[in-house]
């Protein structure tokens, strides 16, 4: 069974740590992506990465960067958590060229808390 | 740019009721549509998706048509499960940027038996 595995399902972080949020999968994907989930919000992208050591912003990076050293592996870093990134993250992984591209396979989400 | 709302929630029917959820979407060019399912406590999954107008998609008793005309993407099921309850969110990919999807708000359903 194919998946995304994100490593801490809940966390709870102090305004001023550094927080790691890990992603694996093992699709050989193309095409990992963060997005936060709020109530009323939907999901919003925060980065994606389309290939090895690659990224880009999506809708909302302030606060965030990221990692992929390997395929598999994508990361999401709080550098300094703030109240305001309490929040669902979810990762999602998508395999590249049109007709895969756009169908993600998501992980079960990493429930943050910053107090 | 792209956008995507749907009908606000929470909805809550009775089991064996008809569902409709509504979509409806701004996008440059000609997206792909989708609906992903989030049931309580995972990841969205993939429920459905049409890539041109007129196309219907179809899974586990659900369906939406891709609407040109109306730029709207209904999703619907002629009998709920308590099992059908969940979140569901509408999405859209532009042909121009295929890595993103733009998702709408969601919409959690609950079923009652």
């Amino acid at each position: 069974d194919v998946k995304v595995t994100q490593s801490s399902r809940y966390l709870v972080k102090r305004t001023g740590e550094k927080v790691f949020l890990e992603c694996v999968q093992d699709m050989d994907h193309e095409n990992m992506f963060w997005y936060r989930q709020d109530p009323g919000l939907g999901l919003r992208l925060i980065y994606f990465s389309y290939d090895v050591k690659m990224k880009e912003k999506g809708d909302i990076p302030e606060g965030y960067s990221v990692s992929r050293e390997k395929k598999e592996r994508f990361s999401l870093i709080l550098e300094s958590a703030s109240t305001n990134q309490t929040s669902m993250y979810l990762c999602a992984s998508s395999r590249q060229g049109p007709s895969g591209a756009n169908v993600l396979t998501f992980g079960a989400g990493s429930r943050l808390t910053v107090l | 740019g792209n956008s995507v709302t749907q009908m606000e929630g929470p909805v809550t029917l009775s089991e064996e009721a008809f569902l409709t959820i509504n979509c409806t979407y701004t996008a440059t060019g000609y997206p792909s549509l989708f609906w992903y399912v989030q049931y309580p406590g995972e990841g969205l999954q993939l429920l459905l998706k049409a890539t041109k107008a007129d196309d219907k998609g179809s899974n586990k008793g659900f369906e939406a048509t891709y609407r040109k005309e109306t730029t709207s993407f209904h999703l619907e099921k002629g009998s709920v499960q308590v099992s059908d309850s969940a979140v569901y969110f509408c999405a859209l990919s532009d042909i121009g940027s295929a890595r993103q999807l733009t998702f709408g708000s969601g919409t959690q359903l609950t079923v009652l038996p």
